[in-house]
Parts: structure tokens; C-alpha cells; sequence
């Protein structure tokens, strides 16, 4: 089965500056997707970013990237230029390229909460 | 994108109760699912929910507790059934459009349940 394990429960960035998120995963699949969610205090799971396991360029989505290393089974969020509106739950996971079963089923690790000081 | 309405945003119910909880997505999706959070935890699986047919419920899970209806491709409930102060959680639709590699799921903002 896959897991997803985030080892950072809290992290604390300053205003403007970079912090790194990690996360490693474990699958005996080679096709697979891998994301980061964000969930403020309104709870609602917002996507950050997205990564296909086949691609090996990572992923940027304007102050968000990845480093995606498909053989460490590592996949860390970078956020640049933080801003207050960061703060949040940040969740990574895991979702098979593989259809039956649960074809969508995120598989999810326990969070890392973002604080950012002004 | 898909924009999900869910109702209510949180309750507080009496135990041996149940609750039904909506999901509407504003589009037709493929894939619909409903996730628990428990307090201070990550996300869970309940069920796939299908459409005209029975839900996929996942490790753990049972229809008896957790009956889902998925009548038509933007609309699904869950019930969550004879409640006990350990069903308090956050439960969270999800939708989204399967069999693309541009496949993306989003999320509700969730259901606060509070069973005293």
C-alpha cells in the first residue's frame, strides 16, 4: 500500500522570505500523481500544485515549485516570497496513475501547518 | 474547474441521530468522492460515490453507517448514520473529471459535525 508521510507537523516562515515543505512517499508503482493541497481555516482543500511521476521537469506554479526526485521518493513544495495569505494546512498526496478500484482516491499525508510572520 | 456546494457547513447533533450531508457540483463530473477528517488529522476515504449504482466504501467503512445516494453526475449525499461523539469530524466532498491525465479533483469547504 502507499504511504505518504510529511515530517514537519508546524514550520514558520518570515513574510517575503522562502521556506521548503517536505514530503516522501512510498509506492511500488512507476505511474502515479503527487499534488499539494492547501487548507486555510475555512477549510476548504484548495490545489497548490500538481506533479505526473513521468515528467521530470517539476512543477512551478508562480511563487510554488517542486522538487520532485522519483528515486528518493521525495516531493517537496517550495513556496518564494511568502506572503500572509500562506498560512495554512499544508497537505501532500498521492494518487495512483492506475484505474479500478478507488480511481481517484488521494492518498494523503498529516499535514504540515505554515505560519507566516509579518 | 469545478465549484462544490456543501450543506450544511457544520451541525451539532444528539447522539443516535443522523445527518445527511448535500454535495452540488456546479459542473458534470465523472468522479465524485466523500472524505472524513478527523480533528488534527489528514484526510480519509469513505466511498466512491457512483452514479445509479451502489457506493465503493473503502477499508473500515460501511453503507449501514454511511449510506451515499449519487442520483445524477452533480449531486451526491452522505448520511452519516446512528451518530456517535466519534463520527465528530469534518467531511469533505470531492469531484472531479476521471480518465484524463489532466484529471484534477477539487473539494467542498467541508461539514463541521459535532455529535454530544
Amino acid at each position: 500500500a502507499q504511504t505518504v508521510t510529511q515530517s514537519q507537523p508546524e514550520m514558520s516562515v518570515q513574510e517575503a522570505e522562502t521556506v521548503t515543505l517536505s514530503c516522501t512517499y512510498d509506492t511500488s508503482e512507476s505511474d502515479y500523481y503527487l499534488f499539494w493541497y492547501k487548507q486555510p481555516p475555512s477549510r476548504q482543500m484548495i490545489l497548490v500544485i500538481r506533479q505526473e511521476a513521468y515528467k521530470q521537469q517539476n512543477a512551478t506554479e508562480n511563487r510554488f515549485s517542486v522538487n520532485f526526485q522519483k528515486a528518493a521518493k521525495s516531493f517537496s513544495l517550495k513556496i518564494s516570497d511568502s506572503q500572509l495569505g500562506d498560512a495554512a494546512m499544508y497537505f501532500c498526496a498521492y494518487r495512483s496513475a492506475n484505474y479500478g478500484g478507488s480511481q481517484g482516491n488521494l492518498i494523503f499525508g498529516k499535514g504540515t501547518k505554515l505560519s507566516v510572520k509579518p | 474547474s469545478a465549484v462544490i456546494s456543501q450543506k450544511p457547513s457544520r451541525d451539532i447533533c444528539q447522539r443516535g441521530t443522523s445527518l445527511t450531508i448535500q454535495c452540488q457540483v456546479d459542473s458534470q463530473v465523472t468522479m465524485m468522492f466523500w472524505y472524513r477528517q478527523q480533528p488534527g488529522q489528514s484526510l480519509t476515504l469513505i466511498a466512491t460515490a457512483n452514479q445509479g449504482s451502489e457506493a465503493t466504501y473503502e477499508s473500515g467503512f460501511v453503507i449501514d453507517k454511511f449510506p451515499i445516494s449519487r442520483p445524477n453526475l452533480t449531486f451526491s449525499t452522505l448520511t452519516v448514520s446512528n451518530m456517535s461523539p466519534e463520527d465528530s469530524s469534518i467531511y469533505l466532498c470531492s469531484a472531479g473529471t476521471g480518465g484524463s491525465s489532466n484529471e484534477k479533483l477539487f473539494f467542498g469547504s467541508g461539514t463541521q459535525l459535532s455529535v454530544l
